[in-house]
């Protein structure tokens, strides 16, 4: 069975641009996680997908948003970039929000 | 507030056995999960526990209080292989279900 997969694997942008990243998760998961990681933080949750629908949302500002399409993947678009987006952003997918999560390579995106 | 503490870093002997311990204070408890992390890599799943007591999984295991909220993660036969980061990571309940909570992870260098 095919693994979590997430496009682009890197990207580089300047302030002020937008971005969006998409995951695919395993087939059959229906929940879909986002995590941003930075050496300084750690892994910080963005928000949870279930069915299209967002049921949980951590603490970013609202220049970060998600979507999640009826195949169940989901995109994540982070708008008017800021150096400090700079991140690796891990997609995680489980069958439901209490299951075991399996993470995406993830996308490494620089802001410049 | 919602923490959860973990050693920065840990040496040992490649053939030794390691323990990277782990405290939690979350408002919500629906699981911990133990996760390694290559450098440049996602963080891959090695363990779950939701009750009390040991969870054996090959040269793995890990041991949850849930009323002491502490956990460990035990490594037996250590080897190169296993210089990684580990992540102990909470599965919150209530209004963060579906959020897992993150450690900033402990990197463990395995030395011959």
């Amino acid at each position: 069975k095919a693994g979590v997969t997430q496009t682009p694997r890197y990207l580089i942008k300047t302030r002020g641009q937008q971005v969006t990243l998409s995951c695919s998760p395993i087939s059959g998961h229906r929940s879909v996680s986002w995590y941003q990681q930075t050496p300084g933080q750690g892994l910080q949750f963005l928000f949870e997908y279930f069915s299209e629908t967002q049921r949980n949302k951590g603490n970013f500002p609202g220049r970060f948003s998600g979507r999640q399409f009826s195949n169940s993947r989901s995109e994540m678009n982070v708008s008017t970039l800021e150096l400090g987006d700079s991140a690796l952003y891990l997609c995680a997918s489980s069958w439901s929000n209490t299951d075991t999560q399996y993470f995406g390579p993830g996308t490494r995106l620089t802001v410049l | 507030g919602q923490n959860i503490d973990q050693p920065t870093e840990m040496t040992a002997t490649e053939g030794a056995i390691v323990q990277i311990n782990c405290t939690y204070q979350t408002s919500g408890f629906n699981g911990l999960f133990w996760y390694q992390q290559h450098a440049g890599e996602a963080p891959t799943f090695l363990s779950y526990n939701v009750l009390d007591g040991l969870e054996e999984k090959g040269r793995f295991s890990s041991f949850l209080s849930r009323s002491k909220g502490y956990s460990y993660l035990l490594l037996k036969e250590l080897q190169m292989k296993d210089s990684a980061s580990y992540l102990c990571a909470v599965l919150g309940g209530g209004g963060s279900q579906g959020n897992l909570i993150f450690g900033k992870g402990t990197k463990l260098s395995v030395k011959p």
